[in-house]
């Protein structure tokens, strides 16, 4: 186990909503990284927050926002939800600092969009 | 550029064999390249990784081929067991902390 953790697990919303995805990292890691695993595909980066600061976001549109906290938490929001949104959900944990850090991934939440 | 293909998409194996899954990139500047072990339900593990300043990592039953001039890279799986049936992903980054490009993953599945 990574020791990183997310909730919830499974989550039903429907189109048009909006959702909280929560994680809570490794007790000391400065970094979170945030990526959609869609069906049968490779995690797609979202965003990485370091020291609560966004710190590189990929190509997602601004209705996907995240927060970091100083508590070693953080939660990524995503409003008016499409069916597309449909995906495994993972952050991903490491100690801050480029070029020293391994990401260390959670369980995931499984986010459906009817 | 950015892109990290994978192959093949599936795999089946004997137990006790050799497995393979080759990755191919095109964006010179990516400098980390870790292959992730992912099971049902879970998220994925880093299973071993390596730096282009080699040509091949060992731990275990777990080797990476790296062939910089062909910008590619390889697992290869040693004594192949069923506990091994996952899904792998190679991936690449620059930085090793900075975002990681997924492959699009491959399914084995080791027979006894």
């Amino acid at each position: 186990e990574t020791g990183v953790t997310q909730s919830p697990t499974h989550l039903i919303k429907t189109r048009g909503q909006q959702v909280t995805l929560r994680c809570s990292s490794q007790s000391g890691h400065n970094t979170v990284s945030w990526y959609q695993q869609a069906l049968g595909q490779g995690p797609q980066f979202i965003f990485q927050y370091y020291r609560e600061e966004e710190n590189g976001r990929g190509n997602f549109p601004p209705r996907f926002s995240g927060l970091q906290f100083p508590n070693y938490s953080s939660e990524l929001n995503v409003n008016a939800l499409e069916l597309d949104d449909s995906a495994l959900y993972l952050c991903a944990s490491s100690l801050g600092g480029f070029g020293t850090d391994t990401q260390y991934f959670g369980p995931g939440t499984r986010l459906t969009v009817l | 550029q950015q892109q990290v293909k994978q192959s093949p998409q599936s795999l089946i194996v004997q137990k006790g064999g050799i497995s393979i899954i080759n990755c191919a990139y095109e964006n010179t500047a990516f400098d980390y390249f870790p292959w992730y072990q992912q099971f049902p339900g879970k998220g994925p593990a880093l299973l071993i990784a390596i730096r282009p300043d080699v040509s091949e990592k060992k731990e275990g039953r777990f080797t990476i081929s790296f062939n910089k001039s062909a910008k590619q890279f390889s697992l290869h799986i040693m004594d192949s067991q069923p506990g091994d049936s996952a899904t792998y992903f190679c991936a690449a980054t620059v930085n090793q902390g900075g975002k990681l490009i997924f492959g699009q993953g491959t399914e084995l599945s080791v027979k006894p």
